[in-house]
């Protein structure tokens, strides 16, 4: 199947830091990529679609100011935590469609101390 | 906006027996319905999926039925293993190219 790889797989920050998360399309394109969030013992929610060349959709309730997405290229997406806080640890999980199955990148721990 | 359902929350059996989960999903335009499964700090892996044009799928051990009257679908894992332990996830979308709705999850641990 098609891979969708995470980096970095883990991440520590202080509080009021900013954090990138890269979310790439090893061997394929994807004109659209989705951003999860986790946290512990609970299920993946959906924050926001990442689509190539124009703005993400947000999921309500998300702040778009605070979790910034770029989708520059075709195997390409970026979500940058800006200013995070203690609550903002989670494990980040992006994906992304490849021959009509949803394919996960393996996830990005934060924690922000 | 979709809603999916899914139960147990927890499910112990014992090694060799076999396992199932269930999900509901509520609206009737979802036609995809793929089951993850993910292992301790890992990514969601795909192990089996179904389209609504399709009432069952086995894949080996694994198979996956789906009733879109009820709007309701299964899956079914039989002789089960020490390494089916891990938390399995059933999810739905309404068209290839959608974001995935997904249910709470189910905790497996199978015991030997």
């Amino acid at each position: 199947g098609a891979v969708v790889s995470q980096h970095p797989s883990r991440v520590i920050c202080k509080s009021g830091t900013s954090v990138k998360i890269e979310c790439r399309s090893l061997d394929f394109q994807a004109t659209t990529m989705f951003w999860y969030r986790q946290f512990p013992k609970q299920s993946l929610m959906l924050m926001a679609t990442s689509n190539e060349g124009s703005k993400a959709t947000y999921e309500q309730g998300v702040e778009k100011d605070k979790f910034l997405i770029n989708h520059a290229s075709l195997t390409l997406s970026t979500l940058t935590v800006t200013s995070a806080h203690p609550e903002d640890s989670s494990f980040y999980i992006c994906s992304a469609w490849a021959e009509e199955t949803q394919y996960f990148g393996p996830g990005t721990r934060l924690l922000v101390l | 906006g979709e809603n999916v359902e899914q139960h147990p929350s927890t499910l112990s059996v014992q090694e060799g027996d076999s396992a199932v989960i269930k999900c509901t999903y509520s609206d009737s335009a979802s036609n995809y319905f793929p089951w993850y499964k993910q292992e301790l700090g890992k990514g969601p892996q795909l192990i089996i999926d179904i389209r609504s044009n399709v009432g069952e799928k086995k894949d080996q051990r694994i198979a996956v039925t789906l009733n879109k009257t009820a709007k309701h679908f299964s899956l079914h894992i039989t002789e089960t293993q020490p390494e089916d332990s891990a938390v399995y996830f059933c999810a739905a979308s309404t068209q290839a190219g959608t974001a995935l709705i997904f249910g709470k999850g189910t905790t497996l641990s199978v015991s030997s």
